[in-house]
C-alpha cells in the first residue's frame, strides 16, 4: 500500500539548474497539490490539481510549473533553480468529495539550491 | 483571502501535562478544519478533521480539537501528554471542493521527560 510517493528524497541543485520532482499516487485520488515547507511559514500551495488536464496556481507558484497527463502523476518542474526554493516540498492527494477531504501526504523532497 | 493563525509557535511541557494549542481561521463559507502532526523527519499525518456535526471531535493517540463556530475556532487539545508527542502541529482549513489545504505556521511542541 504505497499511498503517495516521492522521489528523490533529497537534492543539491545549483543555481539555475532545472530539475523535476516526481509524485505518484495509487489511491485513484482526483485531487493533487503540491506544498513548500518553511521554518515558521507552515505549508504553502504551489500548484493543485482537481483532475487529469486541469492545473491551477496556489499561493507561491513562481519558478514552478506542473502538468498532470494522468491521475496518478503531478510531477512539480523548477524552470532555474534559486538559493530561495531551498525547502521541504510536499505532495499530498485526496478524492473529490462533496467538501473538503483528508489529504494524504507523502514522504517530502529535501531541496537544496546552492 | 482565507487565513489560517496558530497562536503558539513553541510550546515545552514535562509528560503528563496538558496541552492545547490554539487555531483561528478567516473564511466565509463552510469550514472543514484539520490538525496534522509531523513528527521528525516524517510527512504530515492526519491527527483528526471536523466536516459538521458534533464540534468536539476526537482523533487518534487522545487528541481532541473543539470547533467554536462564534470564535472561527479550532483548538486543539490534549489532557496529559507524552514524550512521543513531540512534533510538529498543523492546523489546517479546507478550501472549498478542490482539495487545497490553508495551513496555519505550524507550532513545535517538545516534551521534556
Amino acid at each position: 500500500n504505497a499511498g503517495v510517493t516521492q522521489t528523490p528524497k533529497f537534492q543539491v541543485l545549483k543555481t539555475g539548474q532545472s530539475m523535476t520532482l516526481q509524485c505518484a499516487q495509487d489511491m485513484n485520488h482526483e485531487y493533487m497539490s503540491w506544498y513548500r515547507q518553511d521554518p515558521g511559514m507552515g505549508l504553502r500551495l504551489i500548484h493543485y490539481s482537481v483532475g487529469a488536464g486541469i492545473t491551477d496556481q496556489g499561493e507561491v507558484p513562481n519558478g514552478y510549473n506542473v502538468s498532470r497527463s494522468t491521475t496518478e502523476d503531478f510531477p512539480l518542474r523548477l524552470l532555474s533553480a534559486a538559493p530561495s526554493q531551498t525547502s521541504v516540498y510536499f505532495c499530498a492527494s485526496s478524492y473529490k468529495g462533496a467538501l473538503s477531504t483528508e489529504a494524504f501526504f507523502g514522504q517530502g523532497t529535501r531541496l537544496t539550491v546552492v | 483571502a482565507q487565513s489560517v493563525s496558530q497562536h503558539n509557535h513553541h510550546v515545552i511541557l514535562s509528560e503528563a501535562a496538558s496541552l492545547e494549542l490554539g487555531c483561528n481561521y478567516s473564511y466565509g463559507g463552510t469550514v472543514n478544519l484539520f490538525w496534522y502532526v509531523q513528527y521528525p523527519g516524517q510527512h504530515l499525518q492526519l491527527l483528526l478533521k471536523y466536516f459538521s456535526g458534533d464540534p468536539l471531535v476526537k482523533g487518534i493517540k487522545g487528541f481532541e480539537a473543539e470547533f467554536i463556530k462564534s470564535k472561527f475556532s479550532f483548538n486543539l487539545r490534549k489532557p496529559s501528554v507524552q514524550w512521543s508527542d513531540t512534533a510538529e502541529y498543523f492546523c489546517a482549513v479546507g478550501s472549498g471542493n478542490t482539495g487545497k489545504l490553508i495551513f496555519g505556521q505550524g507550532t513545535t511542541l517538545q516534551v521534556k521527560p
